[in-house]
């Protein structure tokens, strides 16, 4: 049973064009956590959020905690082929679970 | 180093044949866990130690899987008598401390034939 649900699991779209990750939970967090992963690398944090409705900016990247801490999203403004990579979500439950992941792919 | 580093990067085994992988975490970093990660899907939980102490190996897929980290910094995943369906890359992680960023080293990507 897969903890953390990532949708949707593979995204190919155009250079300029918006889109959004989700990643939801039957359970609560303490926290949950964005890594971004590139081919033959390991996942590097891009955010944490830990407050329920936060909302956390990066760049193009928004990030948002749902109220219930259960769930999050990761929106990207203007994508752009650097944003190609594994996204994954994960939560702290004493160990750091990850989601199955979605693979972005931007062209040019 | 500055980074958690994993040797060897690349591992093909025979079936059958035992394997040793290494991680040197960062130095200082309490928390060290290991995933196992198929391609495309996110990291798979193994096993995570808090110093020298592996506190939950509940993710080791068999008894043929064996994590140590005898003096509380380098942590070696062993596998015993490999079998295809432990290809995929083994990922290790250290952390400074609980609920903090994971820091994962390159992996190690296995393949056995």
């Amino acid at each position: 049973t897969q903890l953390l649900e990532q949708s949707p699991q593979f995204l190919s779209i155009q250079e300029g064009e918006n889109l959004t990750v989700y990643c939801n939970s039957s359970s609560v967090f303490s926290s949950l956590q964005w890594y971004r992963q590139e081919p033959g690398e390991g996942p590097v944090l891009l955010v944490t959020v830990v407050t329920g409705g936060e909302v956390k900016k990066l760049k193009r990247l928004t990030f948002q905690f749902g109220d219930a801490r259960k769930d999050s999203s990761l929106h990207i403004t203007a994508a752009q082929p650097g944003d190609t990579g594994l996204y994954l979500c994960a939560g702290n439950t004493g160990k750091l679970i990850f989601g199955q992941g979605t693979t972005l792919q931007v062209k040019p | 180093g500055a980074g958690v580093s994993q040797s060897p990067r690349y591992k093909v085994a025979k079936r059958g044949q035992d394997v040793a992988l290494r991680c040197d975490p960062i130095s200082g970093h309490v928390s060290l866990f290991w995933y196992q990660q198929a391609l495309g899907q996110g990291p798979e939980f193994l096993t995570y130690f808090q110093n020298e102490a592996q506190l939950d190996k509940s993710g080791l897929p068999s008894d043929r899987f064996f994590a140590e980290r005898p003096e509380g910094s380098v942590s070696t995943l062993k596998i015993q008598r490999t079998q295809q369906e432990d290809s995929a890359v083994y990922l290790c992680a250290s952390f400074p401390g609980a609920g903090t960023e994971a820091f994962f080293g390159q992996g190690t990507r296995l393949t056995v034939v």
